[in-house]
């Protein structure tokens, strides 16, 4: 267990609906980065927050957005869903903003029907 | 940019036979590289890191690998695999003053008995 714990494990929704994927950092992290991995892209950037506030956006798609709460914790929301956005989304975290000591968690695979 | 190439996309090892991941890089300054692998259902693990200093790093379950500037390499390495070595492995690269990481393809490693 590496202390990031992302919920659920498994979502199997229809295209064009909406998913919430939510991040609980390891404790005592302030910082959360969202990536994609897919078979076409591998592994992508698409956002990270430190401390409540958006600090950088990658690869993100104008229907995606997050956002991470008081108590650190982040959701990621996918919208109007396409079959091109199965993947498997990783959730890191890292007491600083910068990427030198990620954590990741074990990943949420959705699934586009 | 900064770019990571893993040239092998899947290697089958015996086990017990020794095991080498190619990576190359390519980054503008001083880059941080890390190895992460990935076994099935599960999320990224760190095995090694480097940084800065002895250019050969040591790392978890008994990894290690090499940075080589004049190469852009940063080969992973194990003597002697065992079965439970069977995942994908990736490389990535960063800076120390970057938010994200940037992966390569990843390679697949089959182990047979």
């Amino acid at each position: 267990d590496s202390g990031v714990t992302q919920t659920p494990k498994h979502l199997i929704t229809a295209t064009g609906q909406r998913v919430t994927l939510r991040c609980s950092p390891r404790s005592g992290d302030l910082s959360v980065y969202w990536y994609q991995q897919s078979l076409d892209q591998g592994l992508q950037f698409l956002i990270q927050y430190y401390n409540g506030e958006e600090r950088a956006k990658g690869n993100i798609l104008e229907r995606f957005s997050a956002q991470q709460f008081p108590d650190l914790h982040s959701e990621l929301n996918l919208s109007s869903l396409e079959l091109g956005d199965s993947a498997l989304y990783f959730c890191a975290s890292s007491v600083t903003p910068l990427a030198t000591s990620y954590t990741f968690g074990s990943g949420t695979r959705l699934t586009v029907v | 940019a900064q770019s990571v190439t893993q040239p092998d996309i899947h290697i089958t090892v015996s086990e017990g036979a020794s095991l080498e991941l190619r990576c190359n890089y390519s980054y503008g300054a001083t880059p941080y590289l890390f190895w992460y692998v990935q076994s099935p259902g599960q999320g990224l693990q760190l095995l090694l890191k480097y940084f800065s200093g002895d250019t050969l790093v040591q790392g978890i379950k008994g990894f290690e690998a090499e940075f080589k500037r004049s190469q852009s390499s940063f080969n992973l390495r194990k003597p002697s695999v065992h079965w439970s070595d069977a995942a994908e492995y990736f490389c990535a690269v960063g800076g120390p003053n970057d938010y994200k990481l940037s992966f390569g393809a990843g390679t697949t490693v089959t182990v047979r008995a």
